[in-house]
């Protein structure tokens, strides 16, 4: 069945560059997802890349796609202590009815 | 716009007890999805809704869990005879419904049910 592994915890100091990384098992997947979540607080989703793309950037955040191994990454520039939250990385199911999480990786960013 | 909303944001229910959990999904969006997210578990899917009808409650963990949506609009997600298990975070989204795969997911805040 489909399922998305990540690493736990990362922890770094402020203005260091942190790398999340995501395993999933659906080569079909056509998007795949990260998203944020603060303390407290729902997800917030932070960015998604296409299946036929390598690589997106957005300011701060670059994700990286390796369709061959399955293995994608988020990479957040000069980390700041509110970047700290847990990151969520997900993709769809293959109905197309529900996205799969992993079970998220606590960032601490310290100053 | 707004959001997702839910209500309500906390709930303490006592075992046995039956609890009804709202989303008030963004304007205009068809799909409707009910998520749990436990300590230990990450996020679990629970039910997917298009329109009224539900073409997916295979996440549903139990008889004791049922869901609804009228209108196309507001679901309810009713939990019979509270278990300490059901403690968790139950989180709604929403998306336009237009397609599924590729869309994208708006969650609201919560709701964080504790079952003593």
């Amino acid at each position: 069945g489909e399922d998305v592994e990540q690493s736990l915890f990362l922890s770094v100091r402020e203005g260091d560059s942190s790398v999340i990384n995501c395993t999933y098992t659906d080569s079909s997947s056509t998007y795949l997802y990260w998203y944020k979540q603060e303390p407290g607080a729902g997800l917030q989703l932070l960015t998604y890349i296409f299946s036929n793309m390598d690589m997106k950037q957005d300011q701060r955040l670059t994700v990286l796609l390796n369709k061959k191994d399955k293995h994608l990454s988020l990479r957040i520039a000069d980390t700041q202590t509110g970047d700290s939250a847990i990151y969520f990385c997900a993709e769809w199911n293959q109905a197309g009815t529900a996205l799969i999480f992993g079970k998220g990786t606590t960032l601490s960013v310290s100053s | 716009g707004a959001g997702v909303s839910q209500s309500p944001s906390n709930k303490v229910t006592e075992k046995g007890k039956d609890v009804e959990l709202r989303c008030d999904p963004i304007s205009g969006h068809t799909a409707l999805y009910w998520y749990r997210q436990s300590l230990g578990q990450g996020l679990e899917f629970l039910i997917y809704f298009q329109g009224n009808s539900a073409p997916d409650k295979s996440g549903l963990p139990s008889d004791r869990f049922s869901a609804e949506r009228t209108g196309g609009s507001v679901s309810t997600l009713t939990i019979q005879r509270t278990q300490q298990e059901d403690s968790a975070v139950y989180l709604c989204a929403s998306s336009l419904g237009e397609v599924s795969v590729g869309e994208t997911q708006y969650f609201g805040p919560g709701t964080r049910l504790l079952v003593l």
